[in-house]
C-alpha cells in the first residue's frame, strides 16, 4: 500500500510555543489530506481537510486559527499548533487519500504532542 | 448520516482462541466499510475493507470480515489469535459519494492472553 510519513512522531514543547506537524505521501500524490486528533483510549476526530492549492476546511468547532493547516505541494501537508497550551496536547493523526475511487485512506504514524 | 457503533470496548481472549469483533453502522446510502489496526502509539493501518461485490472479504494477518447489508453489521473475525494481535481495532464507513467523510467508530481493544 501508499506510505504516508509524519514527523516528528514526538514532540514535547513549553508553553505558548508553536509546533509544526509535517505530514508527506512518498509514493503518491495526495490532493487530499486529513488531520485528526487521537484523545487517550478514543477514536480519531477529523479536525480538517486539507486540499493541495487551497484552504483547508475545518470542522465544527475546530479553531482555525489555533491549528493552521498548510497543503503547499501534492505530498506535503502541516500542521501548526498555535501557541500550545497543555490542553492542545494529544496524539495528532495524518491521512492522505489514496483514490477517489475506492476511499482509501493511508496513515501517518502519528505524532505525539506533549505540552507543558 | 452516517454512523458506526462498535458494541464492544474491549475484548479479552486467549490465545489460539478464535475472536469476533461487532460492528454495525448506519447509512441511507450505498457504503464503503473499512476495519483499520492501531497498535501502541502508531497511526492507523488498513487490514481489510468492502466497497462491492463479495460479502466476505479477507484482509492481512489472517482476520476476515463479513458485510451483511440486511442486519447492518461488518463484524471483524479471526479463527486462531496470537500476542501479536494485541491492538485497538476501529470500524469505519464512508459514503462512496466522498470518500473524505470517513466515520470512526469508537474503538475496540483486543487484548491476548497466553
Amino acid at each position: 500500500g501508499a506510505v504516508v510519513s509524519q514527523h516528528p512522531s514526538w514532540v514535547i514543547c513549553k508553553s505558548g510555543t508553536s509546533v509544526k506537524i509535517e505530514c508527506r505521501s512518498l509514493d503518491f500524490q495526495a490532493t487530499t489530506m486529513f488531520w485528526y486528533r487521537q484523545f487517550p483510549k478514543q477514536s480519531l476526530m477529523l479536525m480538517a481537510t486539507s486540499n493541495e492549492g487551497s484552504k483547508a476546511t475545518y470542522e465544527q468547532g475546530v479553531e482555525k486559527d489555533k491549528f493552521l493547516i498548510n497543503h503547499a505541494s501534492l505530498t506535503l501537508s502541516t500542521l501548526t499548533v498555535t501557541s500550545a497550551h497543555p490542553e492542545d496536547s494529544s496524539f495528532y493523526i495524518c491521512s492522505g487519500l489514496g483514490s477517489l475511487n475506492t476511499g482509501e485512506l493511508f496513515f501517518g504514524e502519528g505524532s505525539r504532542l506533549t505540552v507543558l | 448520516a452516517q454512523s458506526v457503533t462498535q458494541l464492544d470496548s474491549q475484548v479479552p481472549v486467549f490465545e489460539e482462541a478464535p475472536v469476533e469483533l461487532r460492528c454495525n453502522y448506519s447509512s441511507s446510502v450505498s457504503v464503503y466499510l473499512f476495519w483499520y489496526v492501531q497498535y501502541p502509539n502508531q497511526g492507523l493501518q488498513l487490514l481489510l475493507k468492502y466497497l462491492s461485490g463479495s460479502t466476505l472479504v479477507k484482509g492481512i494477518n489472517g482476520f476476515e470480515a463479513e458485510f451483511n447489508k440486511s442486519q447492518t453489521s461488518f463484524h471483524l473475525r479471526k479463527p486462531s489469535v496470537h500476542i501479536s494481535d494485541t491492538a485497538e481495532y476501529f470500524c469505519a464507513v464512508s459514503d462512496d459519494s466522498s470518500a473524505s467523510k470517513i466515520i470512526f467508530g469508537s474503538g475496540t481493544r483486543l487484548s491476548i492472553r497466553p
